[in-house]
């Protein structure tokens, strides 16, 4: 049985801070991981997808992958209010076991 | 392109009735997933199609549950016999499936009400 683990938080970070996201899984095949955001009430939106280890940026947000440590993470610098969504890890081996997090709730404070 | 639709966009019902959710997916995604989500949880997996292949269903709640996937494009939810504990977001999400592209993408949810 895949599990994919996630603090479901709240976590609460004052605005202009680094939000730090943590993600284990327990499927050393796991092959892609993604990270997901979803705003109250709205559909999960993709926010980025890491396949090798080490970090990958995108603007504000890092991905970082320890594929040893059965680890995945997601910082955000500079938080904003309007990034505070739920935050789902998600995991897959080559689109044939796709198996998401609970969920970290983020909360960022003005 | 057109991303992910899904229909109706709310549905309320009677306890015992049945009811159809649709899921039009992206055009040339070959996997279509549908998931549950209650109020405050997290996603729940139902069930997968990938291509010709049979389903993964391994996530159906119940025998109440059923989904079909026509032309391996739309695919349909039925819920028969509603119970009351079947209320919910009913979220529908396709990709390629390929390696390098696995990514999914939702659409927008039923709310189902059971009354």
């Amino acid at each position: 049985q895949k599990e994919v683990e996630q603090n479901s938080g709240p976590l609460s970070v004052p605005e202009g801070a680094i939000a730090s996201l943590n993600c284990t899984y327990s499927d050393r095949g796991s092959q892609s991981f993604f990270w997901y955001r979803q705003y109250s009430g709205k559909s999960p939106e993709l926010i980025m997808f890491i396949y090798s280890n080490g970090d990958k940026e995108d603007g504000r947000f890092t991905a970082q992958l320890n594929k040893a440590s059965q680890y995945v993470s997601l910082l955000i610098r500079d938080s904003q209010p309007s990034d505070s969504a739920t935050y789902l890890c998600a995991i897959d081996n080559y689109g044939q076991n796709f198996v998401f997090g609970p969920g970290t709730r983020l909360s960022v404070l003005p | 392109g057109a991303g992910v639709s899904q229909s109706p966009s709310n549905k309320v019902t009677e306890k015992g009735k049945d009811v159809e959710l649709r899921c039009d997916p992206i055009s040339g995604h070959t996997a279509l997933y549908w998931y549950r989500q209650s109020l405050g949880q997290g996603l729940e997996f139902l069930i997968y199609f990938q291509g010709n292949s049979a389903p993964d269903k391994s996530g159906l709640p119940s025998d109440r549950f059923s989904a079909e996937r026509t032309g391996g494009s739309v695919s349909t939810l039925t819920i028969q016999r509603t119970q009351q504990e079947d209320s919910a977001v009913y979220l529908c999400a396709s990709s390629l499936a390929l390696e390098g592209e696995e990514t999914q993408y939702f659409g927008p949810g039923t709310r189902l009400l059971v009354l």
